[in-house]
């Protein structure tokens, strides 16, 4: 089965500055991943889903990029807001032919004022 | 917010005390998933389904069981709880085509003394 890592530490940046998030994976290569932001005592909402034949996707301040090389994924804030502050975490099917998703156990991020 | 609701909100309940956790959607999606959040391990998959009296197991579905008699609900049962199902139970929907983002519920923190 698929096995997610994403960093256990929160992230601490500045207002206004880019946040970045990573999220690895190891085994095979799925054929998409997504990204979800979760907040205190709320379930996870979906932000963004990328293709294994994407290189990057943009929505608004949110840009999503998937390297399948390195098996990874970068997830970045820019012009980070305190409001963008939250858990995000990052899915991908369970195993290959699948589309059950498998999450992450997510990154907290603090955006100081 | 997509049409789902889970009920109870919260519920205190006692070890080995039957326990039935109930996820209703108004949305008609095919696919309907339980999953168990935890500090330390993130979203963990118990039990899902992909119709009316189709469900298949997740990664820990020892000690729970489901059913789904009707589209729209989707019922988690604990036969009999124990405290290490202590926990945020996530209910989460997603539409007929595969590789379709979650909606998830706002969750049930489950208490078992």
């Amino acid at each position: 089965s698929q096995k997610i890592e994403q960093n256990s530490e929160a992230l601490n940046i500045q207002e206004g500055k880019t946040a970045t998030l990573t999220c690895n994976y190891t085994n095979y290569s799925p054929a998409y991943l997504q990204w979800y932001r979760q907040d205190p005592g709320r379930g996870p909402v979906f932000l963004l889903l990328i293709r294994e034949n994407e290189k990057e996707k943009r929505k608004e301040r949110l840009k999503v990029t998937f390297d399948t090389t390195l098996k990874q994924s970068l997830f970045h804030i820019t012009a980070s807001q305190p409001a963008d502050s939250a858990t995000y975490l990052c899915a991908l099917p369970s195993s290959g032919g699948s589309y059950i998703p498998t999450f992450g156990r997510g990154t907290s991020l603090i955006v100081h004022p | 917010d997509a049409g789902i609701t889970q009920s109870p909100r919260h519920k205190v309940t006692e070890t080995g005390t039957p326990v039935t956790l109930r996820c209703h959607q108004t949305e008609n999606h095919r696919y309907m998933y339980w999953y168990r959040q935890d500090p330390g391990h993130g979203l963990r998959l118990i039990h899902y389904s992909y119709g009316v009296k189709d469900t298949d197991k997740g990664e820990v579905s020892d000690g729970y069981s489901v059913s789904r008699s009707k589209t729209e609900d989707f019922l988690l049962t604990l036969e009999s709880a124990t405290s290490s199902q202590t926990s945020v139970y996530f209910c989460a929907i997603s539409g007929h085509e595969e590789n379709e983002k979650l909606f998830f519920g706002s969750g049930t923190q489950l208490s078992v003394l």
